[in-house]
């Protein structure tokens, strides 16, 4: 167990919607990472955020949006959902005090589905 | 453009080989290499990690090397087990800016330990 927690672990919808998915991070860690994993493809960097600012932003789409909250937990919010949107969408943290920046801690991801 | 490549989809070992995987980059700026493993249906879990000032760093039964001049890094198993089985990515990083830290990932490799 990474101590990042993420909900919900399944999510379906259909095209057009918007979906909100949720991260907390391991306790003492500042730092979340979004990522998303389509069929058969490594993980794509979306976005960070450094304790409640934004950070790095990678190939994330403009109708894709995150924040990171002062309690530090994160969402991710993906409107006009298209079906190729359907893959696992993972947050990881980093950023404990003392530990390596890099090194990120994953958890178990959101499995969401477009119909 | 793939900034991290790993070109073997597959791995097949015989329990109690060693097992080596294989990555190559291509961004000269990257400054920190890590290794994770995942199992299906769940997130990705931190191996192993080298920054660039190292060429070698062993842990228990894995060992990564860097080759800097190559842009090649890759992880021994040693000796491998049927646990070992998963899904292994390689990343890399380097700093943006200040507690900006990005990961690039490979497509991972799936590595089956027979017994």
């Amino acid at each position: 167990d990474s101590g990042v927690t993420q909900t919900p672990k399944h999510l379906i919808t259909a095209t057009g919607q918007r979906v909100t998915l949720r991260c907390s991070p391991r306790s003492g860690d500042l730092s979340v990472y979004w990522y998303q994993q389509s069929l058969d493809q490594g993980l794509q960097f979306l976005i960070q955020y450094y304790n409640g600012e934004e950070r790095a932003k990678g190939n994330i789409l403009e109708r894709f949006s995150a924040q990171q909250f002062p309690d530090l937990h994160s969402e991710l919010n993906l409107s006009s959902l298209e079906l190729g949107d359907s893959a696992l969408y993972f947050c990881a943290s980093s950023a404990r005090q003392n530990s390596p920046l890099y090194e990120q801690y994953f958890g178990p991801g959101t499995r969401l589905t477009v119909t | 453009d793939q900034q991290v490549k790993q070109n073997s989809p597959s791995l097949s070992v015989q329990e109690g080989r060693i097992s080596i995987l294989n990555c190559d980059y291509t961004n000269s700026m990257f400054d920190y290499f890590l290794w994770y493993k995942k199992y299906p249906a769940e997130g990705p879990t931190f191996l192993i990690s080298i920054s660039s000032i190292k060429d070698k760093n062993e842990d228990g039964r894995f060992t990564v090397f860097l080759n800097k001049s190559a842009k090649h890094l890759s992880l021994h198993i040693v000796p491998s087990q049927p646990g070992d089985s998963a899904v292994y990515f390689c990343a890399a990083g380097y700093s943006i800016r200040g507690s900006a830290r990005q990961l690039t990932f490979g497509s991972g490799t799936q590595l089956t330990v027979l017994p």
